[in-house]
């Protein structure tokens, strides 16, 4: 149980492209659901936390308008990467909140595999 | 603001050793979760425990089990028997009930040596 995947794993685009990453938890709803960037050799970094129905909350520090973020069902959230450039290529893992159902526990984020963005 | 604090950035042990993670944390909050999550080199983050403040007891999951200190505001992790597959970048990481937000340690980089 607790089971979250992400799409595509890799993905490389050309500078001005957009990028969407899938994030979907597949055994459990989710109504929460958290966007990160990790570099190379460091901790994870939170950009947003989007929950179902709603606009998602950004971190400071983090834009709007390039990150898109929607959530619109209780098992699927995707991020939009827009008119990337090569400083946006990074590692990005998404997470879901568990509900105490389904082998999710309350208050424990699930982490899907990853999705290795460059950007040429 | 709450912050965790991993004072090791690498440690390496032999295989079939037990070896302790340190992690320490700073709140005012008396009700809390924490986490040791796991990350290795296929970079998937995968919960290794998770303890809950109001708990005593020292969660356990099979060969990995934490240290909880409440007062010491402390909360290793370890691992008894260690195998191969336990080379990971392990994570500690806070979160008050309700607020969502995890907040994570820098990281500890694990190496079991055969």
């Amino acid at each position: 149980g607790a089971v979250v995947s992400q799409h595509p794993s890799r993905v490389i685009c050309k500078s001005g492209t957009s990028v969407k990453i899938e994030c979907r938890s597949l055994d459990f709803q989710a109504t929460t659901m958290f966007w990160y960037r990790q570099f190379p050799k460091q901790s994870l970094m939170l950009m947003a936390t989007s929950n179902e129905g709603s606009k998602a909350t950004y971190e400071q520090g983090v834009e709007k308008d390039k990150f898109l973020i929607n959530h619109a069902s209780l098992t699927l959230s995707t991020l939009t990467v827009t008119s990337a450039h090569p400083e946006d290529s990074s590692f990005y893992i998404c997470s879901a909140r568990g509900q105490g159902i389904a082998g999710a526990l309350t208050d424990t984020q699930y982490f899907g595999p990853g999705t290795r963005l460059t950007v040429l | 603001a709450q912050t965790v604090t991993q004072s090791q950035p690498e440690m390496s042990v032999q295989e079939a050793e037990t070896v302790t993670l340190s992690c320490t944390y700073d709140t005012s909050e008396n009700n809390y979760y924490l986490f040791w999550y796991k990350q290795p080199p296929s970079r998937q983050m995968i919960l290794v425990i998770r303890q809950e403040a109001y708990k005593q007891q020292n969660a356990t999951e099979n060969r990995f089990s934490v240290n909880f200190q409440k007062a010491a505001k402390s909360f290793s992790l370890k691992i008894s028997d260690s195998q191969l597959g336990d080379t990971a970048m392990y994570f500690c990481a806070f979160m008050k009930p309700g607020a969502q937000k995890l907040v994570f340690g820098q990281g500890t980089r694990l190496t079991i040596n055969p």
